[in-house]
């Protein structure tokens, strides 16, 4: 299946400060790029639809001024997390579909700890 | 998309089948049955999907009933290192990525 890279896996930041993510697809050109974030012992949340060459589409309750979602080229999109505080503290994921079947492939996720 | 229900948790021996139901009863006719998996702190792991035949890769077996109400994933011979959360997702390939993630099956295989 296709590969899905994220960077950093961990992170740790002070509050107000803010934190980029990056998500790369090694071996696929995805349009679509989807974020999530996941609290402990719960699911996974969409949070934002991210679109190659325009404007991410954000799920009902996500902000768009405070997760910030650059999709400039096919395989990389990036999600920043600006002032963030101690409640942003999750773990990050991102994904995108396989052209033939639409499975999702995700990333391995990035575990962000606001302090 | 459809919602699905899921047993919150599962044990299974090592090296004994592993049977997870998934219950998706309004699921509509364009609507795949599509199975994740997520070890500890990785992100998910795309397993198997089906519209309405049986399905079968390296990793499972897919079972869908007749009325598409709902569907079995088989893991074969359960290792140590299927432990997971396993996730039953209901969708059209255009909205692949917006279908709800529900609590999943935790999985606990056992030696």
């Amino acid at each position: 299946g296709a590969v899905v890279s994220q960077h950093p896996s961990w992170v740790i930041c002070k509050s107000g400060t803010s934190v980029k993510i990056e998500c790369r697809s090694l071996d696929f050109q995805a349009t679509t790029m989807f974020w999530y974030r996941q609290f402990p012992k719960q699911s996974l949340m969409l949070m934002a639809t991210s679109n190659e060459g325009s404007k991410a589409t954000y799920e009902q309750g996500v902000e768009k001024d405070k997760f910030l979602i650059n999709h400039a080229s096919l395989t990389l999109s990036t999600l920043t997390v600006t002032s963030a505080h101690p409640e942003d503290s999750s773990f990050y994921i991102c994904s995108h579909r396989g052209h033939i079947n639409n499975e999702q492939f995700f990333g391995p996720g990035t575990r962000l700890t606001v302090l | 998309d459809a919602k699905t229900t899921q047993p919150p948790s599962m044990d299974c021996a090592e090296g004994r089948a592993a049977n997870l139901p998934c219950n998706h009863s309004t699921i509509s006719g364009n609507e795949y049955v599509y199975w994740y998996r997520q070890i500890h702190s990785q992100g998910p792991q795309y397993i198997i999907h089906g519209l309405k035949n049986n399905e079968t890769n390296e990793m499972a077996s897919l079972i869908i009933t007749e009325d598409r109400k709902s569907s079995t994933l088989i893991l074969p011979h359960a290792t140590l290192r299927d432990t997971a959360v396993y996730y039953c997702i209901v969708g059209t390939g255009a909205n692949a990525g917006k279908s709800t993630f529900g609590d999943g099956t935790t999985l606990t295989v056992k030696p």
